[in-house]
């Protein structure tokens, strides 16, 4: 069964400090990954995805993520953090079914970033 | 539409009382999802529907949880006699098929007391 764990429930950054928020897969199938981000009172937005292309992934706000199967992991970064991106975190793992996938996600991940 | 849609945005039960829940897919799309986000913690698989056919419902906790599409669009969850366990953010989720990219809703913030 595929699972994700997110290391660390909060993580606090100072504005324009590096942003590193950490996730590990286990997954008996090649794995595709996600990392969503949710603000207060919304929805899942999504951040970027790997889907076996190429192992570092670039999305949206300045954010990429790299796909190290020999560590199991799929960490995200930001070379400099912005207010804007306080917010929770999340990394997924897709279930695939058959016809259809799902989404099983890490608990999640509060970024906090002070001025 | 736009996005997904979801209503009401904020729901309190009393604790026994019936709840529905609504969702409006973006236009078009095939599939549709819902998970449940509890508190702290990440959102968990539901059930799943292709068109009006619910293909999945592996994640639905008791059989208190009820959801269906009739008309392979907007998809209705419903809590029979809801309890306390049952409060969390209920999150719809649409997809062009069953394997592309699903957009997430804003949720449904039910709370039980």
């Amino acid at each position: 069964a595929q699972s994700v764990t997110q290391l660390g429930s909060h993580v606090s950054v100072s504005e324009g400090a590096l942003v590193l928020l950490r996730c590990n897969y286990s997954s008996s199938v090649p794995p595709y990954l996600f990392w969503y981000v949710q603000y207060p009172n919304q929805g899942l937005q999504l951040l970027l995805k790997y889907t076996s292309a190429a192992t570092l992934v670039k999305g949206i706000n300045g954010f990429e993520a790299e796909f190290k199967k020999s560590e199991t992991s799929f960490h995200l970064t930001k070379p400099s953090a912005h207010m804007s991106d306080a917010a929770e975190y999340f990394c997924a793992v897709s279930v695939l079914n058959s016809g259809y996938s799902t989404l099983t996600f890490g608990k999640g991940t509060m970024l906090l970033v002070s001025p | 539409g736009a996005g997904v849609s979801q209503s009401p945005r904020y729901k309190v039960a009393k604790r026994g009382q019936d709840v529905a829940l609504r969702c409006d897919p973006i236009s078009g799309h095939v599939s549709l999802f819902w998970y449940q986000q509890a508190l702290g913690q990440g959102p968990e698989f539901l059930t799943y529907f292709q068109n009006e056919a619910q293909l999945d419902k592996s994640g639905l906790p008791s059989d208190r949880f009820f959801a269906e599409r009739p008309e392979g669009s907007v998809s209705t969850l419903k809590i029979q006699r809801t309890q306390q366990e049952d409060s969390a953010v209920y999150l719809c989720a649409s997809s062009a098929e069953g394997y592309t990219e699903a957009f997430f809703g804003q949720g449904t913030r039910l709370t039980v007391v």
